[in-house]
């Protein structure tokens, strides 16, 4: 268990749907990153929240968003699902939001959208 | 356009064979980390390079970062069916800003 909780772990979802996937950091962190991982992609960055403000802003769709509530924890909100948003989630948190000293990575939900 | 370059892609060994793999940029990294994906499970941190040059032991894991900090090595000696997996490379892209991350090299050790 690395402490990073993700939850569901499965999601499957017919096209034009929205779902809400939520992460608890590990105890004490206050950056949250989102990530996709696709097989062709490999590990895309989303979007990072820094204890409770939007920090950082990678390939997001304008489908998706996100946010960071006061205990921490996120969700981030996909809509509009297309075929292609089929791949998996990944949260993970890291203490400072340095990203020198690594990330802890949840197990992460796979999404299937049919 | 990847920023961080990882070969090779997929690579399949016997088990007590030793191994390199490879993350390569074009681009100068304030430090660079390695991380293990086992299936069904998110990455894993193995360890951080932070100074050109520097080498970095882990049981039988060996990471190596550029001089120029361009690039990093992974050496596996004697390889165990344990260490199968998906390794990956990341690194900040600049600054202080989120990890960006090679498309990893697929290791499987074959018993």
């Amino acid at each position: 268990d690395s402490g990073v909780t993700q939850t569901p772990k499965h999601l499957i979802t017919a096209t034009g749907q929205r779902v809400t996937l939520r992460c608890s950091p590990r105890s004490g962190d206050l950056s949250v990153y989102w990530y996709q991982q696709s097989l062709d992609q490999g590990l895309q960055f989303l979007i990072q929240y820094y204890n409770g403000e939007e920090r950082a802003k990678g390939n997001i769709l304008e489908r998706f968003s996100a946010q960071q509530f006061p205990d921490l924890h996120s969700e981030l909100n996909l809509s509009s699902l297309e075929l292609g948003d089929s791949a998996l989630y990944f949260c993970a948190s890291s203490a400072t939001g340095t990203e020198n000293y690594g990330y802890t990575f949840g197990s992460g939900t796979r999404l299937t959208v049919v | 356009t990847q920023l961080l370059e990882q070969s090779p892609q997929f690579l399949s060994i016997q088990e007590g064979e030793n191994l390199t793999v490879y993350c390569n940029s074009s681009s100068v990294f304030s430090s660079l980390q390695w991380y293990r994906q086992e299936p069904g499970e998110g990455p894993v941190l193995l360890v951080t390079v932070v100074t050109g040059g520097e080498v970095k032991k882990l049981k039988r894991l060996t990471f190596q970062f550029g001089d120029a900090r361009k690039d990093s090595s992974l050496h596996i000696t004697a390889a165990q069916p344990g260490d199968t997996g998906l390794y990956l490379c990341a690194g900040p892209h600049s600054g202080n800003t989120p990890l960006v991350f090679g498309k990893g090299t697929r290791l499987s050790v074959i018993a």
